[in-house]
């Protein structure tokens, strides 16, 4: 199994660009979910999905979207690009059952300039 | 590259020796604790969990306890070798604005092992 695959590995955008970041999991987890992680401040919760077709709001949503159409793939879209946005992301999925780890993939890094 | 900040509190501790990180969580509702390692340049993962009924639970070379009544969690690490060197996150899980309970992070301890 290769677990939670994120690509880019590292990106660079302008300000006001848009794109999309992908994760795609082989576990058969219907749980996916989308974190930030910036320097001092942990990880934080941008949007997550409890299974296909179904999507909702973490703590930071704003200037981020997200779809579910498959079980095993998870995107996240930044339609105008930010600095505040450059950032490290991670993916991560778990099983159902609702006391059970995530597992994170190895994140892409953006940079808005 | 360095994927968490600079300004972390850091535990520096002898090869050999025992290791302690510490955690505060916030949300006494958190009825699931986890602590996660991250190495630099990827993503955390995932050493060892706990539930809210349970005080301690062992795994390899670590150990997890549980202080409900102070909010508390710890990691102990015995016998700590450099590849043991990262940064710890304790992550709960509180009901969060949507009504369901999702994985919140600390902003985490770098542990850094000298031989």
């Amino acid at each position: 199994n290769a677990g939670v695959t994120q690509t880019p590995k590292f990106q660079v955008l302008k300000t006001g660009q848009s794109m999309t970041l992908q994760c795609a999991q082989d576990m058969n987890h219907e749980y996916m979910s989308w974190y930030r992680q910036d320097p001092g401040m942990g990880l934080r919760l941008i949007h997550y999905s409890v299974g296909a077709g179904i999507t909702d709001q973490g703590e930071v949503p704003n200037g981020y979207n997200v779809s579910r159409s498959t079980t095993e793939d998870f995107p996240l879209r930044l339609l105008s690009a930010a600095p505040s946005q450059t950032s490290v992301y991670f993916c991560a999925s778990r099983s159902t059952g609702r006391d059970s780890p995530l597992h994170f993939g190895n994140g892409t890094r953006l940079t808005v300039t | 590259g360095e994927s968490v900040g600079l300004h972390l509190p850091t535990l520096s501790v002898q090869e050999g020796d025992n290791s302690i990180i510490n955690c505060a969580y916030s949300n006494s509702a958190s009825d699931y604790f986890i602590w996660y390692k991250q190495e630099s340049g990827k993503g955390p993962q995932f050493i060892i969990d706990i539930r809210s009924n349970m005080d301690k639970r062992q795994g390899q070379r670590v150990t997890v306890l549980l202080n409900k009544t102070v909010k508390h969690l710890s990691l102990q690490i015995a016998a700590t070798q450099p590849g043991d060197s990262a940064v710890y996150f304790c992550a709960e899980n509180p009901y969060i604005n949507t009504g369901r309970r999702a994985l919140t992070f600390g902003s985490g301890t770098r542990l850094q092992v000298q031989p």
